[in-house]
């Protein structure tokens, strides 16, 4: 098991509502981004940040937003939830690089009805 | 413009045999390489990376990838499967040209294998 934790691990909400998402990151680690997993697709990527900065945004409208907390947690915001906005939302974390692995949360699972 | 692809969706192998994943990708710069296994409603293990050096890479759990540099592949492998390896895999790259920290997941090869 990698130290990422996320809460909560399934969530059901309503299209028109917004959504938190919270993620503890890894001891040590500066880096956190975000992905969404639709079913039987690969992740795709949302946002980075970095000393609680955004550091780079996949194809993602603005109603996708974040934020990275001075302990490095972070939080992914979604406003007003489409029915495509179903999937599972990893977090990851990493240190500083581009050659670095990440190490992901288990996830949150987002059900929009 | 960077890009991974993951040609099959589904690998049946039997157990004991040995399996192999494949992976080609796409970049401007040098890649920088990675492969990640999902179990069922689980977050994505890093299993293994290429960074530089050897072609060949060892990993978590007795698996290892070869990256081929005129082929643009970096392919999973290992000698002996278990049961266990049943699982989702995930190969991902990394452009070193222009920096950026942004990886593409391939879609993922679900790998069966066999009693």
């Amino acid at each position: 098991e990698t130290g990422v934790t996320q809460s909560p691990t399934h969530l059901i909400k309503t299209r028109g509502q917004q959504v938190t998402l919270r993620c503890s990151s890894q001891s040590g680690h500066n880096t956190v981004s975000w992905y969404q997993q639709a079913l039987g697709q690969g992740p795709q990527f949302i946002f980075q940040y970095y000393r609680e900065e955004e550091n780079g945004r996949g194809n993602f409208p603005p109603r996708f937003s974040g934020l990275q907390f001075p302990n490095y947690s972070s939080e992914l915001n979604v406003n007003a939830l489409e029915l495509d906005d179903s999937a599972l939302y990893l977090c990851a974390s990493s240190q500083t690089g581009q050659h670095v692995e990440a190490f992901f949360g288990q996830g949150t699972r987002l059900t929009v009805v | 413009a960077q890009s991974v692809a993951q040609p099959e969706d589904q690998v049946n192998v039997a157990e004991g045999n040995p399996l192999t994943v494949k992976c080609t990708y796409s970049v401007s710069g040098n890649p920088y390489l990675f492969w990640y296994v999902q179990y069922p409603n689980r977050g994505l293990q890093f299993l293994l990376k290429y960074i530089t050096g050897d072609n060949l890479v060892k990993g978590s759990y007795g698996f290892e990838a070869e990256f081929n540099k005129s082929q643009t592949s970096f392919h999973l492998k290992k000698p002996s499967a278990l049961v266990s390896d049943s699982a989702l895999y995930f190969c991902a790259v990394r452009d070193s040209f222009g920096g950026s920290y942004i990886p593409t997941f391939g879609r993922g090869t679900s790998l069966i294998v066999h009693p």
